[in-house]
């Protein structure tokens, strides 16, 4: 059973341009989220998806990040017009369905760098 | 709001040591606690997850204990080896299925 992948692994994007940044869960999980790890900062909660619905996005910031998770196909984090304080890692976790001892298993982590 | 606190930030200690890592959490509200490694620029490994109604999981030379009352955590490493020089993460889950992490306990083993 493969884990959870995520690609690409690094990327590189100038201001301005787009970042796309994809996950592919593990098979059977139909829960996917998104953490954002900074510089020198713990791991921070972005987005909670199941397929074809956002559940919470609470730690998106409000401009130029979105993130969906098709019927088919990988989950996307999105973010428009990439600034320097976006470089960082980008990791997906995904889990079955949640529970009291669900586990979330993360991937290895898209890292950022906008120049 | 869930606040995460790691100690030691960082700690070296010699080959053959056991490691003791501390987190603890202020709300104990908590579904379970897990706790992970990770290697310079790789992802989370997954080491134990400790349910709310459990005191502790093993294995291995890794002991994690949990006291939710209290909100806290210990991990314990026996006999420390150098590859097990990482940093590691304690990260709380509550009802909303967001993992709400520390800035982890960096770990150093001398050979």
């Amino acid at each position: 059973n493969a884990g959870v992948m995520q690609n690409p692994r690094h990327l590189v994007r100038r201001r301005g341009q787009e970042a796309r940044l994809r996950c592919s869960p593990m098979k059977g999980h139909s829960h996917v989220y998104w953490y954002r790890q900074l510089p020198e900062e713990g791991l921070k909660f972005m987005v909670y998806l199941q397929k074809e619905n956002i559940i919470d996005e609470s730690g998106m910031p409000k401009e130029r990040f979105s993130a969906e998770f098709p019927k088919e196909g990988p989950s996307i984090l999105r973010i428009q017009q990439v600034v320097r304080g976006d470089s960082a890692a980008y990791f997906c976790a995904s889990s079955p369905l949640p529970g009291a001892v669900d586990e979330q298993y993360f991937g290895p982590g898209t890292r950022l760098t906008v120049t | 709001k869930q606040e995460v606190t790691q100690i030691p930030a960082a700690l070296s200690v010699p080959e053959g040591e056991n490691l003791v890592l501390n987190c603890s959490f202020t709300d104990s509200a908590i579904y379970n606690l897990q706790w992970f490694r990770q290697d310079p620029g790789k992802g989370l490994t997954s080491l134990l997850l400790i349910q709310s109604s459990q005191r502790e999981q093993t294995s291995g030379r890794l002991n994690a204990s949990l006291d939710k009352s209290s909100g806290r955590s210990t991990l314990y490493i026996a006999a420390s080896q150098p590859g097990d020089s990482a940093t590691y993460l304690c990260a709380v889950r509550r009802g909303n299925n967001r993992l709400a992490f520390g800035k982890g306990n960096q770990v150093v083993v001398i050979p």
